[in-house]
């Protein structure tokens, strides 16, 4: 069975231009979050969604910064317009309601900002 | 309430030795706490998990031993190898929520 899968694996923009990641969950999993990676903060949680629905945007650092999952099998988060300071590892990762809570994560999104 | 904090930043550990993390949590309603392994270049993955209702689990060469009173709880690896060297994380979770907190990572390095 296929794990999380991440698109682009590695991403390199310009200051100001737009960037959509994008994840594919695994089948039949109902929550999906979106992380955050960096050495000086760590792994931070975005945004979750369960059954497709936002649960908790908390962690979503600006309004630059969007999420959707129009439906079980993708996601999406978006950045417009980026920065530099938005240079990080973006995960996406999956879960089965019911537990046991595991969460099972992508490979990751590597983004520079220049 | 919502931080754990997580201790040491880095570590090394000769091969054969005992590596030991630990992490401590303020927030009582936490009732899951997650050890994830992360290596360079991948996605952290679970490596073992436990509920505040037991003191102990061991997986292997891994064990959780968790202190309820004092809200901490550790990874211990035993017989430590050089393929343990990867970056570790635990976390903590509320009732059902599936919503994690992290701790910052400890980079672990098992000398060959």
């Amino acid at each position: 069975d296929a794990g999380v899968i991440q698109s682009p694996r590695h991403e390199v923009t310009e200051m100001g231009q737009e960037v959509t990641l994008r994840c594919k969950p695994i089948s039949g999993h109902d929550y999906l979050f979106w992380y955050r990676q960096t050495m000086m903060r760590g792994l931070e949680l975005l945004i979750y969604f369960n059954n497709n629905v936002p649960i908790d945007d908390s962690g979503m650092p600006e309004d630059r910064f969007s999420a959707k999952m129009p439906n079980a099998s993708f996601s999406t988060l978006k950045i417009q317009p980026s920065e530099p300071r938005d240079s990080a590892v973006y995960f996406c990762a999956s879960s089965l309601a019911g537990g046991p809570y595991e969460q099972y994560f992508g490979p990751g999104t590597r983004l520079t900002v220049t | 309430q919502q931080q754990v904090k997580q201790s040491p930043q880095s570590l090394i550990v000769q091969k054969g030795g005992i590596s030991i993390i630990n992490c401590a949590y303020e927030n009582t309603a936490f009732d899951y706490f997650p050890w994830y392994q992360q290596f360079p270049g991948k996605g952290p993955a679970l490596l073992i998990a436990i509920r505040p209702d037991v003191s102990e689990k061991k997986e292997g060469r891994f064990t959780i031993s968790f202190n309820k009173s004092a809200k901490q709880f550790s990874l211990h690896i035993m017989d430590s190898q050089p393929g343990d060297s990867a970056t570790y994380f635990c976390a903590a979770s509320r009732g059902g929520t599936y919503k994690y907190i992290f701790g910052t990572g400890t980079r672990l390095k098992v000398l060959a």
